[in-house]
């Protein structure tokens, strides 16, 4: 089939802001969440993760937060610095014919204004 | 702790050639995953492994095939390179499936 190019969605905030970026999975049956930040020519870089017996979880100007009704999930950062630009990916862990893996979200660019 | 490195970071192959790419895990970990990442597909889960053992493969051909060593050390093999083959190959590590993956920098393929 033909392939489409990915449109990533972007947030744009201001700096000092707080950012906040969501992310819809698939599965009702995923237990376990990470979310991960990518800066240009970098592999991704863990942030965050939660597990499905959780609802909210805080790490450093991060705070994730699980919905597991509307299989929802959402990444807040707190007082958005410049360093902060990046593209955010969520990622379920999810189990299929073959075992257990990751499945990632197509990705936020979060740009942060000056 | 030293992270997840890969090796080469870039390679430029022709059509029909075979690719392999390395992947140190971080010290520790016993599973290693490999994504393709395309600005068209994203990440895409290839496979994992686990103590030497391909424990799940994402929807990929044949031509992609991967092995682990007893040191947890990885390699993926591309056969019969593809323009589409044209990626950023990320590796991650674990201490298993349902812990903290870390990803290297990844080894950007460009096929000709």
């Amino acid at each position: 089939g033909e392939s489409v190019g990915l449109h990533l969605p972007t947030l744009s905030v201001q700096e000092g802001d707080n950012s906040i970026i969501n992310c819809a999975y698939s599965n009702s049956a995923s237990d376990y969440f990470i979310w991960y930040k990518q800066e240009s020519g970098k592999g991704p870089q863990f942030i965050i993760d939660i597990r499905s017996n959780m609802d909210k979880r805080q790490g450093q100007r991060v705070t994730v937060l699980l919905n597991k009704t509307v299989k929802h999930l959402s990444l807040q950062i707190a007082a958005t610095q410049p360093g902060d630009s990046a593209v955010y990916f969520c990622a379920e862990n999810v189990m299929d014919n073959y075992g257990q893996n990751f499945v990632f979200g197509p990705g936020t660019r979060l740009s942060v204004l000056p | 702790k030293a992270g997840v490195t890969q090796t080469p970071r870039y390679l430029i192959k022709t059509r029909g050639q075979q690719v392999t790419l390395s992947c140190s895990p971080i010290s520790g970990h016993r599973s290693v995953s490999w994504y393709q990442q395309t600005p068209g597909q994203g990440l895409q889960f290839l496979f994992e492994y686990f103590s030497e053992t391909q424990r799940n493969k994402g929807n990929f051909p044949g031509r992609f095939s991967g092995r682990q060593f007893s040191n947890s050390r990885s390699e993926m093999n591309v056969s019969t390179l593809e323009l589409g083959d044209s990626a950023l190959y990320l590796c991650a590590s674990s201490f298993s499936v349902q812990y903290e993956q870390y990803f290297g920098p990844g080894t950007r393929l460009t096929v000709t």
